[in-house]
């Protein structure tokens, strides 16, 4: 069955460290999104993709990188990460001209 | 951009009670809203949605009803049951008719047995 999968599911990091969580979907979407999400803010959109090789900044990209080099995956690296970015991090997809969104699993990720 | 307001953030009802959460959008061009289910520890599911052209949508027990006038999007669920206790999410378009989504802080139903 199409799908989208994160991993890792659950990382421990040290602050300053890289660290890149990974992103694949099977169902040839061409858009994809990563967000945070914190207790009190819901969820927050990072970074998202409408197509290979093309990558745009979210509301909160600070610290975040993506790259788009086929469909089906969309890793987000944490260039250093630090302690502010202890969350539980979505990948979402769409395809092109429907509405809704699917989110993977998701990966909880604390930095120490 | 777009700025979506989610209240209450938390709601506790008896189970057969009905329970309502409503959201507030800024962007009088946005034109459609879905809501999201997440179960602890899962990941968001879509549980309905609805285009700015429909008033009202129903599914079983849940309906999404949209005021474009005061710009508010409400979820109706009715004769709720201990698997509905969640936190349900609201959401609108970053801006009009983008795939790019804001959502609203959450909230927390308890349905008591």
């Amino acid at each position: 069955d199409a799908e989208i999968t994160q991993s890792p599911r659950h990382k421990i990091t040290e602050t300053g460290r890289q660290v890149t969580l990974a992103c694949h979907q099977t169902w040839n979407h061409n858009n994809m999104f990563w967000y945070r999400q914190d207790l009190g803010h819901g969820l927050r959109l990072i970074h998202y993709s409408y197509g290979v090789q093309d990558t745009n900044k979210g509301e909160v990209s600070d610290g975040y990188s993506v790259s788009r080099s086929n469909t089906e995956d969309l890793p987000l690296t944490l260039e250093s990460a630090a302690s502010s970015q202890t969350s539980v991090y979505f990948c979402a997809t769409r395809a092109a001209g429907s509405d809704t969104q699917y989110f993977g699993p998701g990966t909880r990720l604390t930095v120490l | 951009g777009e700025n979506v307001e989610q209240h209450p953030s938390t709601l506790s009802v008896q189970e057969g009670d009905s329970a309502v959460i409503k959201c507030t959008y800024s962007d009088s061009a946005s034109n459609y809203f879905p809501w999201y289910k997440q179960e602890l520890g899962k990941r968001p599911q879509l549980i309905i949605d609805i285009r700015s052209n429909v008033g009202e949508k129903k599914d079983q027990r849940i309906a999404v009803t949209l005021n474009k006038t005061a710009k508010h999007f409400s979820l109706h669920i009715t004769e709720t049951q201990p698997e509905d206790s969640a936190v349900y999410f609201c959401a609108a378009p970053v801006q009009g008719g983008s795939e790019k989504l804001v959502f609203g802080k959450g909230t927390k139903l308890t349905v008591n047995p």
